[in-house]
């Protein structure tokens, strides 16, 4: 069965104080993972899609990349702005999004 | 326009109402979603539609009912619900239902059920 699991459950930051979100997978066949940004009472906005191990991809102060087994968020000093829930999805072939549970940042001014 | 507009945003409903949620998408997307997600859980898939036509119906029970108007609307009837059933509902909406379609959501219809 699919598996998706996220670390830290919760991340307290420090404005400026640069950290990385993990996501960790089981899958058969990996087709792509993604990376949302969920603010409170919100729906997920899109971040990033990554396909294969090695790849790497940035937006101003965030960096997602792909190993076999798990992808990092980095945040590189971070602003208040940057707190929400993080969620990373993976999808296998033919299969729709499976969600892992996501780590809720807070950066602290 | 690269929106996904729900309405309500937010529903109050007795367990013998019907209700109905609203979803559109005007970016010519193929393939849309609903999804539903408690507090602090991860979005849960309940149904999917590819083309105009239900693809996809995660085991959801009957007191919801999908409908896809046309190709820009999705609805969500809503009948008999439990307290249970309160929560973020969402509708996501991507260029086809194939692999590595990003989803666009929506910000999503919170519910609660007396």
């Amino acid at each position: 069965e699919d598996q998706v699991t996220q670390s830290p459950e919760a991340l307290r930051l420090q404005e400026g104080e640069s950290s990385s979100l993990n996501c960790s997978y089981t899958v058969s066949g990996l087709r792509g993972l993604f990376w949302y940004r969920q603010d409170p009472g919100k729906g997920p906005e899109f971040l990033f899609t990554l396909y294969s191990a090695g790849e790497e991809k940035e937006k101003e102060r965030l960096k997602a990349t792909l190993t076999k087994k798990e992808s990092f968020l980095h945040i590189t000093a971070p602003k208040p702005e940057d707190s929400a829930t993080y969620l990373c999805a993976v999808q296998a072939d033919g299969q729709n999004f499976v969600f892992g549970p996501g780590t809720r940042l807070s950066v602290l001014p | 326009d690269t929106e996904v507009t729900q309405t309500p945003k937010h529903l109050v409903m007795g367990m013998t109402n019907k209700k109905s949620l609203k979803c559109e998408q005007h970016m010519g997307h193929r393939a849309m979603y609903w999804y539903k997600q408690k507090a602090k859980k991860p979005p849960e898939l309940m149904f999917v539609y590819s083309y105009e036509k239900l693809s996809i119906n995660e085991s959801v029970p009957s007191r919801f009912s999908p409908e896809c108007p046309n190709s820009s609307l999705l609805n969500l009837h809503l009948h008999a619900l439990q307290p249970e059933d309160s929560a973020l509902y969402l509708c996501a909406s991507s260029q086809g239902a194939g692999v590595n379609e990003k989803l666009f959501f929506g910000s999503g219809t919170q519910l609660s059920v007396l």
